[in-house]
């Protein structure tokens, strides 16, 4: 299977920082590999996809870069609704396996 | 509108057999892919597994964790796909999403149903 590290666990920031949150694959996965935001209480919901592409709908100020076993979402301007947990996943191979997510907040 | 809805959820008995069924509407079911996910209370994501349209034989793969207690099915005419679960434990206990499957990523979710098993 191929392991997701996410880091950091959870992060502390404010309205209108910039935050970036890395994950590390245990293998090559050329560009499978997607962002997901879930809020509290909902289902996740989709941000980017393929490294960097955005998701229709998905404000600019998200941001996917990465290559290899390193990627990284970065949040410009962070917004209220940004205070969610964040989560990795690799598409692959299967099984489709996700980071153990980070939590920012306020 | 894409809607995805989780139903058959509720507290079930260590050892029981459970399905849930996932309604889809708002885009051509028929010629999609779902995914299965759960999340324990508190956890991270864990995906199950996931089933093909039609056009592929309506195979499914399944994550090592579930595979042999775990079954995917669906049906076409009723725009339903399914998550049947057997030989339930305790560690069964989660939050079960219904996903479309884009090329293994999910670019839709239902609002999840909560599956507790507990005597």
């Amino acid at each position: 299977d191929i392991q997701m590290t996410q880091s950091p666990y959870s992060l502390s920031a404010s309205v209108g920082d910039r935050v970036t949150i890395t994950c590390r694959t245990s293998q090559t996965i050329s560009r499978s590999f997607n962002w997901y935001r879930q809020k509290p209480g909902k289902a996740p919901e989709l941000l980017i996809y393929a490294v960097s592409t955005l998701q229709s709908g998905v404000p600019s100020r998200f941001s996917g870069s990465g290559s290899g076993t390193d990627f990284t979402l970065t949040i410009s301007n962070l917004q209220p609704e940004d205070f969610a947990t964040y989560y990795c996943q690799q598409s692959h191979r299967t099984p489709l396996t996700f980071g153990g997510g980070t939590r920012v907040e306020l | 509108e894409v809607l995805l809805v989780e139903s058959g959820g509720g507290l079930i008995q260590p050892g029981r057999s459970l399905r849930l069924s996932c309604t889809v509407s708002g885009f051509a079911f028929a010629d999609s892919a779902v995914s299965w996910i759960r999340q324990a209370p508190g956890k991270g994501l864990e995906w199950l597994g996931f089933i093909r349209s039609k056009a592929y034989d309506a195979t499914a793969e399944y994550a090592p964790s579930v595979k042999g207690r775990f079954t995917i099915s669906r049906d076409d005419s009723k725009n339903i796909a399914y998550l049947q679960m057997s030989s339930l434990k305790s560690e069964d206990t989660a939050v079960y999403y219904c996903a479309r499957d884009h090329g293994w990523q999910f670019d839709s979710w239902g609002q999840g149903t909560l599956v507790t098993v507990s005597s």
